[in-house]
């Protein structure tokens, strides 16, 4: 399996400028993790989704943030606008069902956004 | 809310030292506990699970315990390498899907 995969591992974008990241999580994984993490606060869980309906999104920070999960092989974050402290790496995440039932988590390697 | 303290943040070592890694949470009340490696630029490797009802676990040199009662765990490495350099967090799972991890521990085995 090719892992959990994320699109684009960089990007620069300019504060104001709507950012879509991407990632396609493992096949017959059923939960999905958007994670941030930055040097100040660490890892911190957005949102996750289990069989493609979003669970808990009290990690998301504010309006401008928005998750999607079409379908079992493909998920989106959205950040419109875009705002310099919004600068992190974020990280997709998938686990074959909940993670309290001792099913590892599988990182992808991470979208780098600098927003300047 | 559920803290997760590592200790210490960075930690430099002599090829083949064995070393412990340390973390702390402050609420008992687990599913499970997990380790995980990142190297720089990648993402988070899962390295060790354990389950709340277990003590430790062990995977080739990577021995990992946890103390529910006392809100610890530790990472052992033995004989470590360099090729072992690198960040490890540790991270509590509270159920429904909610991992907290602790802000990780850089380490370095020098050659």
């Amino acid at each position: 399996d090719a892992g959990v995969i994320q699109s684009p591992r960089h990007e620069v974008t300019e504060m104001g400028q709507e950012v879509t990241l991407r990632c396609k999580p493992i096949s017959g994984h059923n939960s999905l993790f958007w994670y941030r993490q930055t040097m100040m606060r660490g890892l911190e869980l957005l949102i996750y989704f289990n069989n493609n309906v979003p669970i808990d999104d009290s990690g998301m920070p504010e309006d401008r943030f928005s998750a999607k999960m079409p379908n079992a092989s493909f998920s989106t974050l959205k950040i419109q606008p875009s705002e310099p402290r919004d600068s992190a790496v974020y990280f997709c995440a998938s686990s074959p069902q909940t993670t309290g039932a001792g099913n590892t988590i599988y990182f992808g390697e991470g979208s780098w956004l600098t927003v300047v | 809310k559920q803290e997760v303290t590592q200790i210490p943040a960075a930690l430099s070592v002599p090829e083949g030292e064995n070393l412990v890694l340390n973390c702390s949470f402050t609420d008992s009340a687990i599913y499970n506990l997990q380790w995980f490696r990142q190297d720089p630029g990648k993402g988070l490797t899962s390295l060790l699970l354990i389950q709340s009802s277990q003590r430790e676990q062990t995977s080739g040199r990577l021995n990992a315990s946890l103390d529910k009662s006392s809100g610890r765990s530790t990472l052992y490495i033995a004989a470590s390498q360099p090729g072992d350099s690198a960040t490890y967090l540790c991270a509590v799972d509270g159920g429904a899907n909610n991992l907290f991890f602790g802000t990780g521990t850089r380490l370095t085995v020098i050659p």
